[in-house]
């Protein structure tokens, strides 16, 4: 049983596609983060939201609590987003991970 | 900018023996986890520690397992009698308060033979 979803699971887009990733979760949380992992394995916190949407550069996150869902958004996509990135929700202190979505952008 | 930092990078033990992994926090911060991560497998929860104590846990962390924070700026974890399946990267966390966005360490790989 998966308390967190993620899709597509392996995604690759040319330069400069917009891209979406998407997170479903079954379990109450408190809040909802987007992680990246490097090739290297290095583990990089990108949003950490509860309601609504978040913006950081080319990157926007958004979600739906009613539904328990949640998108990462990447604009104009480069070569350097090529990572994994992952979906976790936390209840309390207690994390749930999703399976990550592994992106390759092509030049 | 303040980050996690983790001991050793990589730990190679033999089966039944003890290892202690260490992790610095950011040292203003009050929330501290641990993570693991089989190869090719999902970033895992292992446990949460806030006020001196365990704040969370999960079924992985088992009584293997026990963290400490010795000093005021350490954080470890301690597998007391290593297994093939405890092979894995093992992530520390520290946030600054509940809810807050993680900072995560750059893992140490524990190779178990």
């Amino acid at each position: 049983k998966n308390e967190v979803e993620q899709s597509p699971q392996n995604l690759t887009a040319q330069e400069g596609e917009f891209i979406t990733i998407n997170c479903s979760y079954s379990v109450g949380i408190s809040a909802l983060h987007w992680l990246q992992q490097h090739p290297g394995g290095g583990i990089v916190s990108l949003f950490m939201l509860s309601s609504g949407k978040k913006k950081h550069g080319r990157l926007i996150a958004t979600i739906n609590i009613q539904e328990k869902h949640s998108s990462l958004h990447i604009t104009a996509s480069h070569p350097r987003d090529s990572a994994v990135y992952i979906c976790a929700g936390n209840t309390g202190n207690q994390f749930y991970f999703g399976t990550g979505t592994s992106l390759t952008v092509i030049p | 900018e303040p980050e996690v930092t983790q001991t050793p990078s990589h730990q190679v033990t033999q089966m039944g023996q003890e290892v202690i992994l260490r992790c610095v926090p950011i040292s203003n911060h009050l929330y501290f986890y641990w993570y693991r991560q089989i190869l090719g497998q999902k970033v895992e929860f292992l446990v949460s520690f806030y006020n001196n104590e365990i704040s969370e846990k999960s079924e992985i962390f088992d009584d293997q397992f026990s963290v400490e924070r010795p000093d005021g700026s350490n954080f470890t974890l301690k597998i007391r009698s290593t297994k093939l399946e405890d092979s894995a990267m093992y992530f520390c966390a520290s946030s600054l308060e509940y809810n807050s966005p993680l900072h995560f360490g750059n893992g140490t790989r524990l190779t178990v033979t």
